[in-house]
């Protein structure tokens, strides 16, 4: 399986719902980011934890990472239709030159 | 505007004809990647650069080269293209390539024939 595996693997929502994705990973990071992809776009960068740090806070976004687990969050607040995207955590390797990105979480936000 | 851009956003093409998806970035960005995405197996980094002049393969190089002549540019070839190159290709940049955010290029849909 790959380093970074997002779960579940498909989330539908209604709208003003909380939505929670999980990332686990296997190796030891520098630094996690999340990113966001509406249908065959590019992905946007959403937020980045470094491993000393256990929570982040963007807006409507929060981020946890827990490195004795291996694993973070990705919880967004009050959903909104516009937030209906794919979801991909990516883990910066130690001792790597790049990003590992998992398969990601479609989220859907129903009306 | 800070931005990457690709070209051509769309491309079909036959086996076997040379082709060159174009890449720039506008950020003064030191690193640069390649990735494609498929349905099921998610972003895979195909080549990177971490300057100018300073190129290294990703996890599937097979099939491409890239050239890294300025820092604005990466183009991604593909020499002699096969259908199993089909896929929708990714742009990235970042100022550096430790704990820095990537900034993705809309996508060339490629499809080989």
């Amino acid at each position: 399986s790959q380093q970074g595996e997002e779960d579940p693997q498909a989330l539908s929502i209604q709208e003003g719902e909380n939505a929670t994705m999980n990332c686990s990973y296997k190796t030891s990071i520098n630094n996690l980011q999340w990113y966001r992809q509406n249908s065959g776009r590019g992905l946007v960068h959403l937020i980045l934890i470094r491993s000393n740090e256990r929570e982040k806070h963007s807006g409507r976004l929060r981020v946890t990472l827990d490195t004795s687990k291996k694993s973070s969050s990705l919880l967004i607040t009050a959903s909104r239709a516009a937030d209906t995207a794919s979801y991909f955590c990516a883990t910066d390797l130690q001792g790597a030159q790049k990003l590992v990105f998992g398969q990601g979480t479609r989220l859907t936000i129903n009306p | 505007e800070a931005q990457v851009t690709q070209n051509p956003r769309y491309l079909i093409t036959v086996t076997g004809k040379k082709l060159t998806v174009t890449c720039s970035q506008n950020m003064n960005h030191e690193y640069m990647s390649w990735y494609r995405q498929d349905p099921g197996l998610g972003l895979r980094q195909i080549y990177y650069s971490m300057n100018v002049e300073v190129t290294d393969k990703g996890d599937v190089p097979e099939g491409y080269k890239v050239s890294r002549k300025e820092k604005r540019n990466f183009p991604l070839i593909l020499e002699s293209p096969s259908p199993n190159q089909t896929s929708l290709y990714f742009c990235a940049s970042s100022y550096k390539r430790d704990a820095y955010e990537q900034y993705f290029g809309p996508g060339t849909r490629l499809t080989v024939t």
